[in-house]
């Protein structure tokens, strides 16, 4: 199976703030006959199930506000939430779909500073 | 609109059976994978298992292989899972997820049904 690790395992940031989520898998998840990433990212506030936010690494899902964004490639990824909103405190994850035993990372949890 | 709505989960013995159910609505069915993905209490998200929507390929954790049985009726636009020999370690949260048009990527989730599994 492909181990996906993120990091930090939580953070916190002020208001307005940048904040910064990595992802790194045990192999690549690039595929090189599209040339691909083969990984997503979702939150998932308490309470509730988790919501798509990206894929293919860096293609935000219809409805996402602009203020996240995704990049990397091969075995490095990043989430990146360019300024910090109260509704923004909530779990992340990324998840590969590279094989079809898709696996997610541990989650890496946002809090308000 | 889409709607995945789960049922089934309940209280088990260690080593009991439970049969979980996934109502889907709101798209194509026969289109799409659909999955389980779990939640333990406190904890992270686990994939657990995937049927493919023409219903010729499943796949498993290594959690729950040789236990866990993944099925769909296409007929009821429902997506099951079997599971048996439970364990202690498998109780969490249970959601249903539908693969997007983007294979492998989860764009609906159901609510979830609790299993807890205690003696």
């Amino acid at each position: 199976d492909i181990v996906m690790t993120q990091s930090p395992d939580s953070l916190a940031v002020s208001l307005g703030e940048r904040a910064s989520i990595n992802c790194e898998s045990s192999q690549s998840v690039l595929s090189t006959s599209n040339n691909k990433n083969y990984l997503a990212w979702y939150q998932q506030k308490p309470g509730q199930p988790p919501k798509l936010l990206i894929y293919w690494a860096s293609t935000r899902e219809s409805g996402v506000p602009d203020r996240f964004s995704g990049s990397g490639s091969g075995t490095g990824f990043t989430l990146t939430i360019s300024s910090l909103q109260a509704e923004d405190v909530a779990v992340y994850y990324c998840q590969q779909y590279y094989d079809s035993r898709r696996t997610f990372g541990q989650g890496t949890k946002v809090e308000i500073k | 609109e889409v709607q995945l709505e789960e049922s089934g989960g309940n209280l088990v013995q260690p080593g009991g059976s439970l049969r979980l159910s996934c109502a889907a609505s709101g798209f194509t069915f026969g289109n799409y994978a659909m999955s389980w993905v779990r939640q333990a209490p406190g904890k992270g998200l686990e994939w657990v298992s995937l049927m493919s929507g023409s219903e010729t390929m499943s796949y498993y954790s290594d959690s729950v292989k040789g236990r866990f049985t993944i099925y769909r009726d296409s007929s009821r636009n429902t997506v099951y899972l079997q599971m048996n020999s439970l364990r202690a370690e498998d109780t969490a949260v249970y959601y249903c997820a539908k693969d997007g048009v983007v294979r492998g990527v989860f764009d609906s989730w159901g609510q979830g049904t609790l299993v807890t599994v205690s003696s």
